[in-house]
Formats: structure tokens, sequence, C-alpha cells
């Protein structure tokens, strides 16, 4: 049973470009939560998708959207990147309302120079 | 959401030891505080959680103990080993929100 699938694993990007960031929810999930997790820190909550609707925004920009499709799956879109937007970009998934059953991905680790 | 603050930042404990991470918390609103294993690498796994009805759960050698009047939880691993050796995070979340508010994380390095 495969777990929660994260693409890619590692970005560079140049500052001011955009990126989109991938997640695939384990099976069973429908609920999809983005973290941020900046190097020594804890996860930060972005925003959570259900039914393809963001439920719930945590403290970020406007810059950081998100998308979510029918089969559940997700993306993380980041427009003109920050050098402090350098960080691990962790993707969890839960079944609807049952926030123990959160599983978080491996992350995507984004570099911004 | 309000912080959750965890302390220490870091912490070595010799093989067999006991290591102890502490959380404090101010929204009383939180009621399911979840412990996470990350290694490098790695994103977090859930490894114990407790809620505020009761004031300690054991699993193997992990114990969550839990103070409601002091807003107060901890993290026991008892025997460490080696292969503990990780960051930890402390949690909290709301009833009806999927959401976690994260510590900042203990770096536990256990000694052989």
């Amino acid at each position: 049973d495969a777990g929660v699938t994260q693409s890619p694993t590692h970005l560079i990007k140049t500052r001011g470009q955009q990126v989109t960031l991938r997640c695939s929810p384990k099976s069973g999930h429908d609920t999809v939560s983005w973290y941020q997790q900046a190097l020594g820190q804890g996860p930060q909550f972005i925003f959570q998708y259900y039914e393809e609707e963001e439920r719930q925004r945590g403290n970020f920009p406007d810059r950081f959207s998100g998308h979510q499709f029918p089969n559940y799956s997700s993306e993380l879109n980041v427009n003109a990147l920050l050098l402090g937007d350098s960080a691990l970009y962790l993707c969890a998934s839960s079944p609807d309302r049952e926030y123990y059953g959160y599983t978080f991905g491996s992350g995507t680790r984004l570099t911004v120079v | 959401q309000q912080q959750v603050k965890q302390s220490p930042q870091s912490l070595i404990v010799q093989k067999g030891g006991i290591s102890i991470i502490n959380c404090a918390y101010e929204n009383t609103a939180f009621d399911y505080f979840p412990w996470y294993q990350q290694f490098p690498g790695k994103g977090p796994a859930l490894l114990i959680a407790i809620r505020p009805d009761v004031s300690e759960k054991k699993e193997g050698r992990f114990t969550i103990s839990f103070n409601k009047s002091a807003k107060q939880f901890s993290l026991h691993i008892m025997d460490s080993q080696p292969g503990d050796s990780a960051t930890y995070f402390c949690a909290a979340s709301i009833r009806g929100y999927s959401t976690l508010t994260f510590g900042k994380g203990t770096m536990l390095l256990v000694s052989p």
C-alpha cells in the first residue's frame, strides 16, 4: 500500500520564478494538507484541500496557491519565489475529519537561489 | 492557532537511558496531542498521540505524560537506542480541524 508520494524530491529555482509541487495521497485518503518546514523548524501549515476546495488556510501569502484534482491528488504552486521560500514542502493526507490518520510524504526540498 | 513551545532544542542520551522532551501550549481548544519522529530526508511519522481526557499513554518504550492544568505534555523514551536518534516534534490540533500546530523540534542523539 503506497503512502503519500511527492514529486519532485529536490528542486532548485531562481528568485522570481514560479514552482509547482505535486502530491498523491495515501490510498483511501481524500484530504490533502501542505506544510512548509524551514531548516531547523517544525512544519507550518499552508493550506488544506478537500473535495477540490481549499478548506483551511494558514498564515501564508497569496503567492501560495493550490489545487486538488478529482482523484484527490494535489498541487502546490508558489509564484514570485523569494529566497525565504527555500524549505522542505511536506504533503500530508488523511481521511476527512480523522486527523489521527495523518500521513506525511517525504517532501520536496526547494532551494531558491 | 497558538504556538506550541518545545524543549530542549537538542538532547544527547546514552544508550539505555531515558530521553525526555517537553512541550507547552496555550490554546485550551487543543484536544489532540501527537508526537512525530522525523529522520533526515524523510517526512514526519506519527509516533504516539494522546487526548486530554487521560494523563498518560504508553506504547512500547514510548510514553506521553499529559498535565491538562499546566497545559504541558511530554514524551519519555525508555531504554533509548541509537536507532531512536532523530528529530522529535510535538504537535497539537483542535477537534474538527485536521491541521496541526508543531513545536520547533528536538534533535535527539543516542550515543552507543
